[in-house]
């Protein structure tokens, strides 16, 4: 069966601080790939997807950017972190076509 | 533009007392409706795929429905392990892009 694991699952960083979030995914190959942002008491805001190695498209202009070096890892970056980078990264996988995406548990970023 | 907006925002219920969520979409070409429960700190866990307006799916006291401008999620007599915040999500454009709503935060009291 496909897992998908994430970490850390808590992170405090000052502001101006490099940023790698990890994300892997098992049991699956050539999966897309999504990184999302919750922040308190709204929805999830799509970042990045990914449909194959070294292919990165962003939805929203930001300080944050990704990476996939191999099939089934999702990396998620900064160079310096703002205070607005604060919130609840989550991944997520998917098959092709209209299929479901399942998610990792999270990490919550705190930027201080 | 793609727009999901769910309601009401928070429910309260007694255990046993049914009731329904909503999910009202706009979408041009709706490639797929779906449903997630979170629990506090964790990230979404898939309940349901909806696909056509009249599609309907159940999973033990959860039944999802689909019409062409809004889903339900409907709970039956609720438990207290049912309090959860529910999420409403629909499909934009290719590569399972998903846009989501803002939830409805259910708790369910003994």
């Amino acid at each position: 069966s496909q897992t998908i694991h994430q970490w850390p699952a808590t992170l405090v960083q000052p502001v101006g601080s490099p940023l790698s979030l990890e994300c892997t995914v098992e049991g699956t190959s050539n999966p897309n790939l999504y990184w999302y942002r919750q922040a308190a008491g709204r929805g999830l805001q799509l970042l990045f997807y990914s449909v194959g190695i070294g292919q990165i498209s962003s939805e929203v202009p930001q300080n944050l950017s990704a990476s996939r070096p191999q099939d089934r890892q999702f990396i998620l970056s900064s160079k310096k972190l703002l205070l607005s980078d604060s919130g609840f990264y989550l991944c997520a996988w998917s098959g092709d076509g209209n299929t479901e995406a399942f998610f990792g548990q999270g990490t919550r970023l705190t930027v201080v | 533009e793609d727009q999901v907006t769910q309601s009401p925002e928070a429910l309260r219920l007694q255990e046993g007392e049914s009731s329904s969520l909503n999910c009202s979409y706009t979408v041009s070409g709706l490639r797929g409706l779906f449903w997630y429960r979170q629990d506090p700190g964790k990230g979404p866990e898939f309940l349901f795929t909806l696909y056509s307006a009249g599609e309907e799916k159940e999973k033990e006291r959860l039944k999802a429905t689909l019409t062409k401008k809004e889903s339900f999620l409907h709970i039956t007599a609720p438990k207290p392990e049912d309090s959860a915040t529910y999420l409403c999500a629909v499909q934009v454009g290719s590569w399972g892009k998903l846009q989501f709503g803002a939830g409805t935060q259910v708790v369910v009291t003994p």
